[in-house]
């Protein structure tokens, strides 16, 4: 079964930084493009990050470039996102999501993980 | 930069209603890379069509996608009680490489 577990959110302060994971499993992991997608409280759903199965190219949001860094770890079937400079807008539900369908979009989901920035 | 707007806001319709749901590009879209996704309150979104018209995996054949350029289009032939959601489009592109629409929700009427 293939599946996406998220871990490391939580309550930072404005500033903060942060280090979510994502372990996957189900599947070849080094094949797959991994993402990360974020939902506001009530929000719709915004892009953040994409990183390519090799972990040589990445790709970000305007919102997050250089406070954000992805990386990956396919030795260990984990994508990372590490967040720096946290701002009250970063408070989201973090979902890591791939295009496991090969579809050119997403169809599969982790649970997510919640991510608030508070003093 | 590639923005999606989706309207109506919001749709309420009844049961057995057909719902027609818009995606509009803010350029044309070059590719057919645009999908649909539908998120109930507390689950994760769910990928509907992708492709502009093709439907995922397991997806009933009451959901359909169509379009081209720089309008698209959701439709549910006959709305089911578990198809009261959010619906969003969203467009795989190249900067950015990834865009959401905001979203309609479908509500009871």
């Amino acid at each position: 079964e293939v599946q996406l577990l998220e871990s490391g959110g939580g309550l930072i302060q404005p500033g903060g930084s942060l280090r979510l994971s994502c372990e996957a499993s189900g599947f070849t992991f080094r094949d797959y493009a991994m993402t990360w997608v974020r939902q506001g409280p009530g929000k719709g759903l915004e892009w953040v990050s994409t990183i390519d199965g090799g972990g040589g190219d990445t790709f970000y949001a305007d919102s997050v470039r250089g406070r954000f860094t992805i990386s990956r770890d396919n030795s260990q079937n984990t994508v990372f996102l590490q967040m720096g400079s946290l701002r009250s807008e970063d408070t989201a539900m973090y979902y890591c999501v791939n295009d496991y369908g090969e579809y050119d979009a997403f169809d599969m989901w982790g649970q997510g993980t919640m991510v608030t920035v508070a003093s | 930069e590639i923005v999606l707007t989706q309207s109506p806001g919001t749709l309420s319709l009844s049961p057995g209603e057909r719902a027609t749901l818009s995606c509009k590009a803010s350029q044309s879209l070059g590719n057919t890379y645009l999908a649909w996704y539908q998120q109930k309150p507390g689950q994760t979104p769910r990928l509907l069509i992708y492709g502009a018209s093709s439907r995922a995996t397991g997806i009933p054949d009451r959901f359909s996608g169509s379009g081209s350029g720089t309008d698209f289009t959701l439709t549910i032939s006959r709305l089911e009680p578990e198809d009261f959601a959010v619906y969003y489009c969203q467009h795989y592109g190249s900067s950015p490489l990834f865009t959401f629409g905001p979203g309609t929700k479908v509500d009871i009427k």
